[in-house]
């Protein structure tokens, strides 16, 4: 069975920082790329970022470009998002999600539940 | 990467069809084959219904299809059923990323 546990959100200031951590299992995580969706209180599906099996190709919503960094450990089976700079605009519930291929340009089959970061003073 | 364009909200009785829109540009929806549909319940995570446009992952209903023309990807439900009811988000590969769309709500009337 295919698992995906976030954690690592948190209370945070403006400014400040979160290192996202999401742990897989049931499937060889190597084979495919992985993405960051989030989802703001009460608003739709906001695409974050997205990493190829290889880390080759990293993506980066404009929302976050130059603040939120994407990094796998494919030995560890582990997908991160390194945010700083962080803004009240980021707070939500941030899922990890598996592609259906090595690459970004697919579906996501597989999602976790998600962890809730929250951005306020 | 402005999000694609659904209607807010779409409404059927139980065993109609309805047809949820997407609008992109070329950027996005036109410009490749990497539409996606994802059903969404209150307090769940996002369920992956059609990938590719038009292809239907093992396990969900061949009641839900879709399609393409153009710019505009469909998300059709027949044989509409009261667990249909939901939030539905299309998505695209683009240019420089993936993006959502605005979600349609569907209630089952």
């Amino acid at each position: 069975e295919v698992q995906l546990v976030e954690s690592g959100g948190g209370l945070v200031q403006p400014g400040g920082s979160l290192r996202l951590s999401c742990v897989s299992s049931g499937f060889t995580f190597d084979d495919y790329a992985m993405h960051w969706v989030r989802q703001a209180p009460g608003t739709g599906l906001e695409w974050v970022s997205s990493i190829s099996w290889s880390s080759g190709t990293v993506r980066y919503a404009d929302s976050v470009k130059g603040r939120f960094t994407v990094s796998r450990d494919n030995a560890k089976s582990s997908l991160y998002l390194q945010m700083s700079s962080l803004r009240a605009e980021d707070t939500g519930l941030y899922y990890c999600a598996k592609a259906i291929r090595p690459i970004a340009a697919s579906g996501l089959d597989h999602w976790g539940q998600g962890t809730l970061v929250s951005v306020s003073s | 990467q402005s999000a694609l364009t659904q209607p807010a909200s779409v409404s059927g009785s139980p065993g109609q069809s309805i047809t949820l829109s997407c609008t992109g540009t070329s950027n996005d929806v036109a410009g490749y084959e990497y539409v996606s549909w994802y059903q969404q319940h209150p307090g769940k995570a996002p369920k992956l219904m059609i990938y590719d446009v038009s292809n239907r992952p093992s396990g969900v209903s061949n009641r839900f299809s879709g399609s393409k023309s153009g710019n505009t990807a469909s998300l059709t439900i027949s044989g509409l059923q009261a667990e249909d009811g939901a939030d539905y988000y299309c998505s695209s590969y683009t240019t420089s990323g993936t993006v959502f769309g605005t979600g349609t709500k569907v209630t089952v009337l």
